[in-house]
Protein backbone atom coordinates (compact mmCIF):
# COMPACT_ATOMS: atom_id res chain seq x y z
CA UNK A 1 0.00 0.00 0.00
CA UNK A 2 0.54 3.89 -0.06
CA UNK A 3 1.47 3.98 -3.53
CA UNK A 4 2.06 7.13 -4.70
CA UNK A 5 1.83 8.25 -8.13
CA UNK A 6 3.31 11.33 -9.94
CA UNK A 7 2.69 12.44 -13.95
CA UNK A 8 4.74 13.28 -16.22
CA UNK A 9 8.14 12.00 -15.18
CA UNK A 10 10.00 13.55 -17.61
CA UNK A 11 8.88 17.15 -19.20
CA UNK A 12 10.98 19.25 -21.74
CA UNK A 13 9.34 22.63 -22.54
CA UNK A 14 10.39 26.11 -24.05
CA UNK A 15 11.28 28.53 -21.82
CA UNK A 16 7.93 31.10 -21.33
CA UNK A 17 5.32 27.92 -21.38
CA UNK A 18 3.75 26.61 -18.33
CA UNK A 19 3.83 22.72 -16.82
CA UNK A 20 1.44 21.01 -15.11
CA UNK A 21 2.51 18.52 -12.74
CA UNK A 22 0.46 15.95 -11.26
CA UNK A 23 0.58 13.72 -7.90
CA UNK A 24 -1.64 11.07 -6.82
CA UNK A 25 -2.29 8.83 -3.69
CA UNK A 26 -3.44 5.48 -5.55
CA UNK A 27 -4.46 3.49 -2.28
CA UNK A 28 -5.07 5.87 0.40
CA UNK A 29 -6.45 9.25 0.92
CA UNK A 30 -3.63 11.92 1.92
CA UNK A 31 -5.01 14.73 3.87
CA UNK A 32 -1.27 16.63 3.18
CA UNK A 33 0.98 16.52 0.31
CA UNK A 34 4.53 18.10 -0.30
CA UNK A 35 6.10 19.12 -2.65
CA UNK A 36 9.98 19.23 -2.87
CA UNK A 37 12.40 20.21 -5.86
CA UNK A 38 15.66 18.79 -5.75
CA UNK A 39 18.72 20.23 -8.14
CA UNK A 40 21.52 17.98 -9.04
CA UNK A 41 23.86 17.28 -6.32
CA UNK A 42 21.57 19.14 -3.45
CA UNK A 43 19.20 17.92 -1.34
CA UNK A 44 15.28 17.80 -1.57
CA UNK A 45 14.08 21.27 -0.35
CA UNK A 46 10.76 21.42 0.68
CA UNK A 47 8.94 24.30 -1.30
CA UNK A 48 5.42 23.83 -0.11
CA UNK A 49 3.04 22.15 1.83
CA UNK A 50 -0.63 21.50 0.76
CA UNK A 51 -3.28 20.30 2.62
CA UNK A 52 -6.90 19.25 0.78
CA UNK A 53 -9.39 22.28 0.50
CA UNK A 54 -6.73 24.94 1.33
CA UNK A 55 -4.29 27.48 0.44
CA UNK A 56 -0.96 25.80 0.29
CA UNK A 57 1.46 26.93 2.36
CA UNK A 58 5.03 27.87 0.60
CA UNK A 59 8.43 28.15 2.29
CA UNK A 60 10.41 31.11 2.35
CA UNK A 61 12.15 32.12 -0.88
CA UNK A 62 9.26 30.02 -3.14
CA UNK A 63 7.24 32.36 -4.97
CA UNK A 64 3.61 31.26 -4.65
CA UNK A 65 2.84 33.05 -8.26
CA UNK A 66 4.90 31.15 -9.94
CA UNK A 67 4.32 27.74 -8.40
CA UNK A 68 0.14 27.03 -8.42
CA UNK A 69 -0.38 24.32 -6.16
CA UNK A 70 -4.11 23.25 -6.28
CA UNK A 71 -4.96 20.32 -3.80
CA UNK A 72 -8.55 19.51 -4.79
CA UNK A 73 -9.06 16.41 -3.25
CA UNK A 74 -7.77 13.80 -1.06
CA UNK A 75 -5.86 12.06 -3.70
CA UNK A 76 -4.65 14.62 -6.19
CA UNK A 77 -2.48 17.63 -5.91
CA UNK A 78 -1.23 19.57 -9.06
CA UNK A 79 1.91 22.21 -8.91
CA UNK A 80 2.11 24.47 -11.61
CA UNK A 81 5.08 26.17 -13.13
CA UNK A 82 4.45 29.20 -14.22
CA UNK A 83 5.95 30.85 -17.20
CA UNK A 84 9.12 27.92 -16.31
CA UNK A 85 12.76 29.32 -17.50
CA UNK A 86 15.48 27.16 -17.38
CA UNK A 87 16.50 28.36 -13.74
CA UNK A 88 13.73 25.98 -12.83
CA UNK A 89 14.81 22.90 -14.42
CA UNK A 90 14.93 20.42 -11.55
CA UNK A 91 14.09 17.25 -10.11
CA UNK A 92 9.76 17.94 -8.22
CA UNK A 93 8.86 15.16 -5.90
CA UNK A 94 5.85 14.93 -4.27
CA UNK A 95 4.83 12.85 -1.09
CA UNK A 96 1.65 12.32 0.61
CA UNK A 97 1.07 11.88 4.07
CA UNK A 98 -0.83 9.83 5.66
CA UNK A 99 -3.25 10.82 8.39
CA UNK A 100 -3.04 9.45 12.04
CA UNK A 101 0.58 7.48 11.89
CA UNK A 102 2.66 8.59 14.65
CA UNK A 103 5.34 9.54 12.12
CA UNK A 104 3.40 11.01 9.77
CA UNK A 105 5.41 9.13 7.17
CA UNK A 106 5.06 10.75 3.95
CA UNK A 107 5.46 8.65 0.77
CA UNK A 108 7.22 10.17 -2.37
CA UNK A 109 6.54 9.90 -5.84
CA UNK A 110 8.57 9.04 -8.34
CA UNK A 111 9.21 12.25 -9.31
CA UNK A 112 9.16 14.87 -12.39
CA UNK A 113 12.41 15.72 -14.43
CA UNK A 114 11.44 19.15 -15.67
CA UNK A 115 14.49 20.88 -18.34
CA UNK A 116 13.49 23.89 -19.76
CA UNK A 117 14.85 24.97 -22.82
CA UNK B 1 24.69 25.32 11.58
CA UNK B 2 23.00 23.60 8.99
CA UNK B 3 19.50 22.07 9.79
CA UNK B 4 20.85 18.38 8.93
CA UNK B 5 23.94 18.30 8.18
CA UNK B 6 25.32 14.67 7.03
CA UNK B 7 29.28 13.20 6.18
CA UNK B 8 30.01 14.72 2.86
CA UNK B 9 31.60 11.71 1.17
CA UNK B 10 31.63 10.30 -0.90
CA UNK B 11 32.26 6.71 0.12
CA UNK B 12 34.02 3.69 -1.47
CA UNK B 13 33.99 0.47 0.05
CA UNK B 14 34.34 -3.00 -0.96
CA UNK B 15 31.69 -5.66 -0.37
CA UNK B 16 31.02 -7.30 2.79
CA UNK B 17 32.73 -3.85 4.63
CA UNK B 18 31.22 -1.83 7.45
CA UNK B 19 30.25 1.55 7.24
CA UNK B 20 29.22 4.53 9.06
CA UNK B 21 27.34 7.10 8.39
CA UNK B 22 26.84 10.48 10.69
CA UNK B 23 24.24 12.82 11.27
CA UNK B 24 23.65 16.15 13.00
CA UNK B 25 20.72 17.96 13.24
CA UNK B 26 19.99 21.44 14.89
CA UNK B 27 16.68 21.63 15.93
CA UNK B 28 17.02 20.17 19.67
CA UNK B 29 12.82 20.02 19.55
CA UNK B 30 12.79 17.73 15.97
CA UNK B 31 10.74 14.47 17.17
CA UNK B 32 10.96 12.24 14.48
CA UNK B 33 14.45 11.14 13.20
CA UNK B 34 14.34 8.80 9.67
CA UNK B 35 17.31 7.09 6.81
CA UNK B 36 16.70 7.48 3.16
CA UNK B 37 18.22 5.68 0.63
CA UNK B 38 18.24 7.48 -2.86
CA UNK B 39 19.21 6.33 -5.89
CA UNK B 40 20.42 7.90 -8.92
CA UNK B 41 17.76 10.07 -10.37
CA UNK B 42 14.80 8.29 -7.98
CA UNK B 43 12.71 9.37 -5.39
CA UNK B 44 14.02 8.81 -1.85
CA UNK B 45 12.59 6.21 -0.25
CA UNK B 46 12.29 5.11 3.83
CA UNK B 47 15.07 3.01 5.13
CA UNK B 48 14.28 3.11 8.63
CA UNK B 49 13.13 5.17 11.28
CA UNK B 50 15.67 5.98 13.99
CA UNK B 51 14.11 5.44 17.60
CA UNK B 52 15.69 6.83 21.14
CA UNK B 53 16.89 3.49 22.00
CA UNK B 54 18.28 2.16 19.05
CA UNK B 55 17.23 0.03 16.28
CA UNK B 56 18.35 -2.89 13.71
CA UNK B 57 16.98 -3.65 10.69
CA UNK B 58 19.08 -6.79 9.22
CA UNK B 59 22.43 -5.39 8.72
CA UNK B 60 21.19 -1.68 9.04
CA UNK B 61 21.75 -0.12 12.72
CA UNK B 62 20.58 3.48 13.52
CA UNK B 63 21.16 5.07 16.65
CA UNK B 64 20.23 8.54 17.80
CA UNK B 65 21.95 10.49 20.67
CA UNK B 66 19.44 13.41 21.86
CA UNK B 67 21.58 15.39 24.10
CA UNK B 68 24.12 15.83 20.93
CA UNK B 69 21.55 16.23 18.56
CA UNK B 70 23.37 13.46 16.65
CA UNK B 71 21.92 9.96 14.43
CA UNK B 72 24.36 7.48 12.77
CA UNK B 73 23.22 4.60 10.18
CA UNK B 74 25.50 1.44 10.46
CA UNK B 75 25.66 -1.02 7.56
CA UNK B 76 27.53 -4.34 8.22
CA UNK B 77 28.19 -6.55 5.13
CA UNK B 78 27.77 -4.26 2.75
CA UNK B 79 26.28 -5.09 -0.42
CA UNK B 80 26.57 -3.93 -3.96
CA UNK B 81 23.03 -3.31 -4.12
CA UNK B 82 23.45 -1.31 -1.34
CA UNK B 83 25.19 1.66 -3.39
CA UNK B 84 22.96 4.89 -2.82
CA UNK B 85 22.81 8.24 -1.49
CA UNK B 86 21.46 7.90 2.26
CA UNK B 87 19.37 11.13 3.35
CA UNK B 88 19.39 11.87 6.99
CA UNK B 89 15.90 13.11 7.59
CA UNK B 90 14.70 14.99 10.58
CA UNK B 91 10.88 16.19 10.93
CA UNK B 92 10.39 20.10 11.87
CA UNK B 93 9.27 19.01 15.68
CA UNK B 94 5.79 19.21 17.78
CA UNK B 95 3.04 18.95 15.29
CA UNK B 96 5.38 20.27 12.58
CA UNK B 97 5.44 17.27 10.42
CA UNK B 98 7.73 18.87 7.57
CA UNK B 99 10.74 17.06 6.81
CA UNK B 100 14.11 18.54 6.77
CA UNK B 101 16.43 16.30 4.25
CA UNK B 102 20.13 16.50 4.78
CA UNK B 103 22.18 16.70 1.60
CA UNK B 104 22.79 13.14 1.41
CA UNK B 105 26.24 10.37 1.76
CA UNK B 106 26.73 8.84 -1.02
CA UNK B 107 28.17 5.31 -0.92
CA UNK B 108 29.36 3.19 -3.61
CA UNK B 109 30.21 -0.66 -3.10
CA UNK B 110 32.50 -2.25 -5.24
CA UNK B 111 33.28 -5.67 -6.29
Amino acid sequence: GAVVSQHPSRVICKSGTSVKIECRSLDFQATTMFWYRQFPKQSLMLMATSNEGSKATYEQGVEKDKFLINHASLTLSTLTVTSAHPEDSSFYICSASTPGTFYNEQFFGPGTRLTVL
Amino acid sequence: RKEVEQDPGPFNVPEGATVAFNCTYSNSASQSFFWYRQDCRKEPKLLMSVYSSGNEDGRFTAQLNRASQYISLLIRDSKLSDSATYLCVVNGGGSNYKLTFGKGTLLTVNP
